[in-house]
């Protein structure tokens, strides 16, 4: 079982440069979210897809964009990177039977320059 | 301030030790209570996870919900250096789309 698949696993961008993070999950679930995570700040929300074809911002959505593509797959895009992007990101799905659990991959580590 | 509060350590204790992780919230709305561990370069892990207030026990761990009071606990009992990780507390509102709201995270070592 994969779970949720996050790539790529390391990035690093100069300013400016734009990229997309992919996020795929193999376990039917409905709902979608991405999560940074920095020192000392925890983990914040950034957009959540509820279902196929609905995204929400969280927390801290600027300077980011989502498409939730299918059921299955949920990128996040940086349009124009900034230092202040540099960050580990968190993709996770819901699902479980004991509902509000949370799936988390891997984890992508980018750093902008 | 956040919605939830946790204090994020480090906290050392020797192999054996009862520990003890507490978080705050301030959202009379969460009504889904879990802690997730999150170990060096990996993706978090639900640990345990309750809906109501009062105990709940999974081996030699114990979560606790007060709702009245709007704070949360994990007892770990007889720590082993395997423990050694961030314990995150989240909790959700489903009228929200249950997306997890945070604390920052305690580091915990256990050392033999």
């Amino acid at each position: 079982n994969a779970g949720v698949t996050q790539t790529p696993k390391f990035q690093v961008l100069k300013t400016g440069q734009s990229m997309t993070l992919q996020c795929a999950q193999d376990m039917n679930h409905n709902s979608m979210y991405w999560y940074r995570q920095d020192p000392g700040m925890g983990l914040r929300l950034i957009y959540y897809s509820a279902s196929e074809g609905t995204t929400d911002k969280g927390e801290v959505p600027n300077g980011y964009n989502v498409s939730r593509l299918n059921k299955r797959e949920f990128s996040l895009r940086l349009e124009s990177a900034a230092p202040s992007q540099t960050s580990v990101y968190f993709c996770a799905s819901l699902g479980g039977a004991r509902g509000g659990e949370l799936f988390f991959g891997e984890g992508s580590r980018l750093t902008v320059l | 301030q956040k919605e939830v509060e946790q204090d994020p350590g480090p906290l050392s204790v020797p192999e054996g030790a009862i520990v003890s992780l507490n978080c705050t919230y301030s959202n009379s709305a969460f009504q889904y209570f879990m802690w997730y561990r999150q170990y060096s370069r990996k993706g978090p892990e639900l640990l345990m996870y309750t809906y109501s207030s009062g105990n709940k026990e999974d081996g030699r761990f114990t979560a606790q919900v007060d709702k009245s009071s709007k704070y949360i606990s994990l007892f770990i009992r007889d720590s082993q250096p395997s423990d050694s990780a961030t314990y995150l507390c989240a909790m959700s509102d489903p009228n929200s789309g249950y997306a997890l709201n945070f604390g920052k995270g305690t580091s915990l070592l256990v050392t033999p």
